[in-house]
């Protein structure tokens, strides 16, 4: 079985502070793909990156980067200078490749409630 | 406009009225998956389908049911919802089970 934890209910930070939303999941196959995704107050889920479990390299994206270390089996999400607008509940989420032991499952997180405040 | 619609997005009901929320895709994707969305759980798989005709349970199948006779289409059926199924439920797809989800607005039901 696969397992994705979010240990941070909720998060409140002022803006223009660094946050970091942290991830850790337990999988049992050697492939997979980790996910984050945006729901902000009005309701939708936003897709905002995948990363392949072979490429251990950081990604940066503006304000958003991300951290995937496999040794620690985390995948850590940081805003930088946070705004407003950053405000939303964030989900890290879980797939295997195909051939996987859980082919098909996305296992998500509990999610991360973020608040920034003006 | 790429997108998957969800019918209705807002529904009360009583125990035991059977109701069927419907979901459909107009991207051509193969992969569908239902979700529910309950506070502090984060959002849980219900039902997914790899192609047409073919289903499988998430984590949380008990009481519910699926099915795929169509690419574009995958309905959620409760044939006696309960109290414990009121929740806000998302429909989902994608090219496969591992790309980036494509997600309806959401239904949010109550049972009463």
């Amino acid at each position: 079985a696969q397992k994705v934890t979010q240990a941070q209910t909720e998060i409140s930070v002022v803006e223009k502070e660094d946050v970091t939303l942290d991830c850790v999941y337990e999988t049992r196959d050697t492939t997979y793909y980790l996910f984050w995704y945006k729901q902000p107050p009005s309701g939708e889920l936003v897709f905002l990156i995948r990363r392949n479990s072979f490429d251990e390299q950081n990604e940066i994206s503006g304000r958003y980067s991300w951290n995937f270390q496999k040794s620690t089996s985390s995948f850590n999400f940081t805003i930088t200078a946070s705004q407003v607008v950053d405000s939303a509940v964030y989900f890290c989420a879980l797939s295997p490749n195909a051939g996987g032991t859980s082919y098909g499952k996305l296992t998500f997180g509990q999610g991360t409630i973020l608040t920034v405040h003006p | 406009e790429a997108q998957v619609t969800q019918n209705p997005r807002y529904l009360i009901t009583v125990t035991g009225k059977k109701l069927t929320v419907t979901c459909s895709q107009n991207m051509n994707h193969e992969y569908m998956s239902w979700y529910r969305q309950d506070p502090g759980l984060g959002l849980r798989q219900i039902y997914y389908s790899m192609n047409v005709e073919v289903t499988d349970k998430g984590d949380v199948p008990e009481g519910y049911k699926v099915s795929r006779k169509e690419k574009r289409n995958f309905p959620l059926i409760l044939e006696s919802p309960s109290p414990n199924q009121t929740s806000l439920y998302f429909c989902a797809s994608s090219y496969r089970a591992w790309d980036e989800q494509f997600f309806g607005p959401g239904t949010r039901l109550t049972v009463l």
